[in-house]
């Protein structure tokens, strides 16, 4: 089975623009969550879709949103993007409500 | 919310030593406590779960026991190999919705 795909894998951004990061799910996973990765905050909840609904949320301001589609891949946007946005952006897929596997993420630069 | 503290930030075995790290959670509500295992340019990648009804599960080399009591889990590797190199973190999770909180990570390295 193919694992987590998230697309792009480097990206580099101004302050100001905006990003989106496209992520597909394992075959057969209908939840996808959304986690920031950086040195400073470690591991942070983004938020998490199923049947493309928002079923939670973290602690993130409204610069940054998601969607899911029909066929469970899912995309997050930041908009106006920071200095403090430079992060690894991690997509994980579940199925069992539990288990979550994730991908290899976005690295997001913004100079 | 939930809070998971992590310890140590940072761990250096023999090769073939063991290697434990230990997380708190403070939700006595989380009931799912899975492990990733993060390699450089890598996602996590999850290595072993426990669930609150069981106090310990094993898987080859790695095995994780949990203390709901005291609000306790750890991961414990046996006779490490140069490959178990890498940052592992713990998390702590509800069974309703799929939010992971994470520990601050452990850094792990296994000398030849």
């Amino acid at each position: 089975k193919a694992g987590v795909t998230q697309t792009p894998r480097y990206l580099i951004k101004t302050r100001g623009q905006q990003v989106t990061l496209s992520c597909s799910p394992i075959s057969g996973h209908r939840s996808v969550s959304w986690y920031q990765q950086t040195p400073g905050q470690g591991l942070q909840f983004l938020f998490e879709y199923f049947s493309e609904t928002q079923r939670n949320k973290g602690n993130f301001p409204g610069r940054f949103s998601g969607r899911q589609f029909s066929n469970s891949r899912s995309e997050m946007n930041v908009s106006t993007l920071e200095l403090g946005d430079s992060a690894l952006y991690l997509c994980a897929s579940s199925a069992t409500g539990n288990e979550q596997f994730f991908g290899p993420g976005t690295r997001l630069t913004v100079l | 919310g939930e809070n998971v503290e992590q310890h140590p930030s940072t761990l250096s075995v023999q090769e073939g030593d063991s290697a434990v790290i230990k997380c708190t959670y403070s939700d006595s509500a989380s009931n799912y406590f899975p492990w990733y295992k993060q390699e450089l340019g890598k996602g996590p990648q999850l290595i072993i779960d426990i669930r609150s009804n069981v106090g310990e599960k094993k898987d080859q080399r790695i095995a994780v026991t949990l203390n709901k009591t005291a609000k306790h889990f750890s991961l414990h590797i046996t006779e490490t190999q140069p490959e178990d190199s890498a940052v592992y973190f713990c998390a702590a999770s509800k069974a309703a919705g799929n939010k992971l909180t994470f520990g601050g990570g452990t850094r792990v390295l296994v000398k030849p």
